[in-house]
């Protein structure tokens, strides 16, 4: 599975945008994006995923760019418990094993 | 719908016994995985079951660590002979099916201190 470069943290306003931006610039044609969360000793929280267009869900957006090496996790309106570790990861389509490979990820913390 | 359920949330083991946590995958799910997460570490997975079988373990360590998905019942992870070294907080996810595009939805998570 391609690695992922992510900034170590990041800072917020309560109420804004948060933007975590994603590295991958080895991604291959057939592997997904994911985005996955994990507030504090909680168990990790599955946000979102996509493979080449831009997805939204009650949670989040994902914005991939045209030729895949980078992505974006938007949070519209980012609240207190929205503080958590954002992981971005990227896993291939139908491979023989569906292991998610985690790598440090990005500190969130928002502030009121 | 009920998430993962994972039991006990909390386990305390003296070094030399045996470890034994639980995993109930989300209903309708078929596909078990276990990561840990020791302290202030990232999180690595460890084994990938299906009902009855071991599709990928090469995350586990080779010696006292032992998985099992039995047709009937929740998933097991099994330590035995414990080690100081094995305390984490231990987690387990499930999916429909293990087909790549299938998100993982992850369990509380087992907290496992060996003292």
């Amino acid at each position: 599975d391609a690695k992922t470069t992510q900034p170590p943290s990041m800072d917020c306003a309560e109420g804004r945008a948060a933007n975590l931006p994603c590295n991958h610039s080895t991604i291959s044609g057939n592997e997904y994006v994911y985005w996955y969360r994990q507030i504090h000793s909680q168990g990790p929280q599955y946000i979102i995923h996509g493979l080449k267009n831009n997805e939204t869900n009650e949670m989040a957006s994902l914005i991939i760019t045209e030729d895949r090496k980078s992505s974006t996790l938007i949070l519209p309106h980012a609240t207190l418990r929205d503080t958590a570790v954002y992981y971005c990861i990227v896993r291939v389509v139908g491979g023989a094993t569906n292991k998610l490979i985690f790598g440090t990820g990005t500190l969130l913390a928002v502030q009121p | 719908n009920a998430g993962v359920m994972q039991n006990p949330r909390h386990l305390v083991r003296r070094r030399g016994q045996e470890a034994r946590l639980r995993c109930s995958p989300m209903k309708g799910h078929s596909h078990v995985y276990w990561y840990r997460q020791l302290p202030e570490e990232g999180l690595k997975f460890m084994v990938y079951l299906q009902k009855e079988n071991i599709i990928d373990e090469s995350g586990m360590p080779k010696e006292r660590f032992s998985a099992e998905f039995p047709k009937e019942g929740p998933s097991i992870l099994r330590i035995q002979q414990v080690v100081r070294g094995d305390s984490a907080a231990y987690f387990c996810a499930s999916s429909r099916t293990g087909q790549g595009g299938y998100e993982q939805y992850f369990g509380p998570g087992t907290r496992l201190t060996v003292t």
